[in-house]
């Protein structure tokens, strides 16, 4: 079935950077953009970045723009974000998501934990 | 871009209704018809339950409904089931100059 698998999280402290990873399977990985979002514990929800189908597209948040960077590898079927100067404020769960089946995201990873701390 | 505005919470009874309100401006929701609404339980991932303001997904049940007015999006929920009581964010696209999306602040609804 159509999965999206994130990994990569951890406790890194201000400064630092990490590279997340999503790993996709049960639909044609290289025909659907890509989005991260996350959330802040006990926050809401907040768009970070996307990817086109074929990488020749990316956006960011003006939050993240700069020090993160989204990419995806078509052959291995997974999608990045790397991470660079994090800060406090990028304490979150980072999730995955794609539009499969309709315009809006309709499928999820289960999201992967990023604390950011001294 | 700032993010939408929703209740933070709102509460009712097994078999009643309940509308969750949605404001951004006319640059997100009053702009385009990508408004979306998410239902999240806690510690699980969102579930995408409306898309394009009105439209449910398959498997979604008939009680979730969508509407926009203007600036201000709405989730109502009839009938309401134990089952319900999660936190609902509302999403817009926001393109404009650039591609974005918003989401709103999240509206804890409780069955009594």
């Amino acid at each position: 079935q159509v999965q999206l698998v994130e990994s990569g999280g951890g406790v890194v402290q201000p400064g630092g950077s990490l590279r997340l990873s999503c790993a996709a399977s049960g639909f044609t990985f290289s025909s659907y953009g890509m989005h991260w979002v996350r959330q802040a514990p006990g926050k809401g929800l907040e768009w970070v970045a996307f990817i086109r189908y074929d990488g020749s597209n990316k956006y960011y948040a003006d939050s993240v723009k700069g020090r993160f960077t989204i990419s995806r590898d078509n052959s291995k079927n997974t999608l990045y974000l790397q991470m660079n100067s994090l800060r406090a404020e990028d304490t979150a769960v980072y999730y995955c998501a794609t539009s499969i089946w309709v315009d809006a995201f309709d499928i999820w990873g289960q999201g992967t934990m990023v604390t950011v701390s001294s | 871009q700032s993010a939408l505005t929703q209740p933070r919470s709102v509460s009712g009874s097994p078999g009643q209704s309940v509308t969750i309100s949605c404001t951004g401006t006319s640059s997100d929701v009053g702009g385009y018809n990508y408004v979306s609404w998410y239902q999240q339980h806690p510690g699980k991932a969102p579930k995408l339950m409306i898309y394009d303001v009105s439209k449910r997904p398959s498997g979604v049940p008939d009680r979730f409904s969508g509407s926009k007015s203007g600036n201000t999006a709405s989730l109502t929920i009839s009938g309401l089931q134990a089952e319900d009581e999660a936190d609902y964010y509302c999403c817009s696209y926001a393109g404009s100059y650039t591609f974005n999306w918003v989401f709103g602040g999240g509206t804890k609804l409780t069955v009594l």
